[in-house]
């Protein structure tokens, strides 16, 4: 299993870009979520999926938008970047049922915006 | 909402000297704890976890940490810190809707020689 994966490593946009930050897992995990990391902050949760077809916000979620189309994919879209969204992105998932409900993390994408 | 709070930003501990990490959080029941590792730009790797059960909790790389409820803490410990542990902690609580997890801001660690 490769686990979570994420596409690409590093980017860096100008103000009012917009661009996809791809994230994929193989463990058949129901539930995906999206993560950005900044300095003195830990990592905050931008949007979360329980499944295909179903997202929700999390506690950061203006200048993003997601969609599950499958299980296997959660892709985070920029719209217009701008310069507080440079960060470090993790994509995350963990399966229904779990006992723990144990996340498994992305190797993550670090992000400048310009 | 639930919070988690790491009072300690950096910490320094000379090789071979013991460790305690300290993570406090707020949630109305028994949330889900974890402590994960981030050396330096990497990504996220679990030390240890807890739900219920036994409240002292074994992990990976010599890491165990303390459920204390009546305290609302989770301290990560380590009897004997090597070079290696340098790097940021983040203790983290899952609860809430889809049980996401609220992260604590994070400690860094620096191990002195």
């Amino acid at each position: 299993n490769a686990g979570v994966t994420q596409t690409p490593k590093f980017q860096v946009l100008k103000t009012g870009q917009s661009m996809t930050l791809q994230c994929a897992q193989d463990m058949n995990h129901e539930y995906m979520s999206w993560y950005r990391q900044d300095p003195g902050m830990g990592l905050r949760l931008i949007h979360y999926s329980v499944g295909a077809g179903i997202t929700d916000q999390g506690e950061v979620p203006n200048g993003y938008n997601v969609s599950r189309s499958t299980t296997e994919d959660f892709p985070l879209r920029l719209l217009s970047a701008a310069p507080s969204q440079t960060s470090v992105y993790f994509c995350a998932s963990r399966k229904r049922g779990d006992l723990y409900n144990e996340q498994f993390f992305g190797p993550g994408t670090r992000l400048t915006v310009l | 909402a639930q919070s988690v709070t790491q009072p300690d930003i950096h910490i320094t501990v000379s090789e071979g000297a013991s460790l305690e990490l300290r993570c406090n959080y707020s949630y109305g029941a028994t949330p889900y704890l974890f402590w994960y590792v981030q050396s330096p730009g990497q990504g996220l790797q679990l030390l240890l976890k807890y739900f219920s059960g036994d409240t002292l909790v074994q992990g990976i790389k010599g890491f165990e940490a303390e459920f204390k409820r009546s305290q609302s803490s989770f301290n990560l410990r380590k009897p004997s810190v090597h070079w290696s542990d340098a790097a940021e902690y983040f203790c983290a609580v899952g609860a809430g809707a889809g049980n996401m997890l609220t992260f604590g801001g994070g400690t860094r660690l620096m191990v002195k020689p």
